[in-house]
């Protein structure tokens, strides 16, 4: 088992829908949880992370961290067909100061 | 300012070649890092510099690979005797010292070995 599991898709929506990406993991140590972003041939841009529980909003995007339930999302509110990328989470613990672990990316199609 | 950069975009090699894959990373940025990503794959862990100095190795998947990193600022990784299943794009990040959670990253480099 993957220490970080994420729906590979492609996960298809109509433009204006909310949009609701998920990673689980298995290592209680994870305290950074992080989202980016990759359009496609190009390298990964981060989005937003969060340390420990709880939500963070930024524009159209939340990011929430249920610690309980290993389990942590992105919302996208009022997609854009500019959303349509691969989405990665990725998740460091406190005692190492570079090591990520990432989730395989969820391919995401926002449709006209 | 500028953000990190990658040489080549593009590498195009014949199996047993010795390849070079070059990274500039965002001007203060002490941490280095280099990642493997195949089709529909994740990213893979290689290597992390602090400063010129590789901490951890392990991710390399082989001795044909090495990295190194200069005046704590370009770093290049080199695959010795390629073989057809190094094809995949090879990404540089860098980060603040201790911040590897806000990683910025390049382009990448897509290498295919024929």
């Amino acid at each position: 088992q993957k220490e970080v599991e994420q729906d590979p898709g492609p996960l298809s929506v109509p433009e204006g829908a909310i949009v609701s990406l998920n990673c689980t993991y298995s290592n209680s140590a994870f305290q950074y949880f992080m989202w980016y972003r990759q359009y496609s041939r190009k390298g990964p841009e981060l989005l937003m992370y969060t340390y420990s529980s709880g939500n963070k909003e930024d524009g159209r995007f939340t990011a929430q961290v249920d610690k309980s339930s290993k389990y942590i999302s992105l919302f996208i509110r009022d997609s854009q067909p500019s959303d349509s990328a691969t989405y990665l989470c990725a998740m460091r613990a406190m005692d190492s100061n570079y090591q990520l672990i990432w989730g395989a990316g969820t391919k995401l199609i926002i449709k006209p | 300012g500028a953000g990190v950069s990658q040489s080549p975009s593009n590498k195009v090699t014949e199996k047993g070649k010795d390849v070079e894959l070059r990274c500039d990373p965002i001007s203060g940025h002490t941490a280095l890092y280099w990642y493997r990503q195949s089709l529909g794959q994740g990213l893979e862990f290689l290597i992390y510099f602090q400063g010129n100095s590789a901490p951890d190795k392990s991710g390399l998947p082989s001795d044909r690979f090495s990295a190194e990193r200069t005046g704590g600022s370009v770093s290049t990784l080199t695959i010795q005797r390629t073989q057809q299943e190094d094809s995949a794009v090879y990404l540089c990040a860098s980060s603040l010292s201790g911040k590897a959670e806000t990683q910025y990253f390049g382009p990448g480099t897509r290498l295919l070995v024929l």
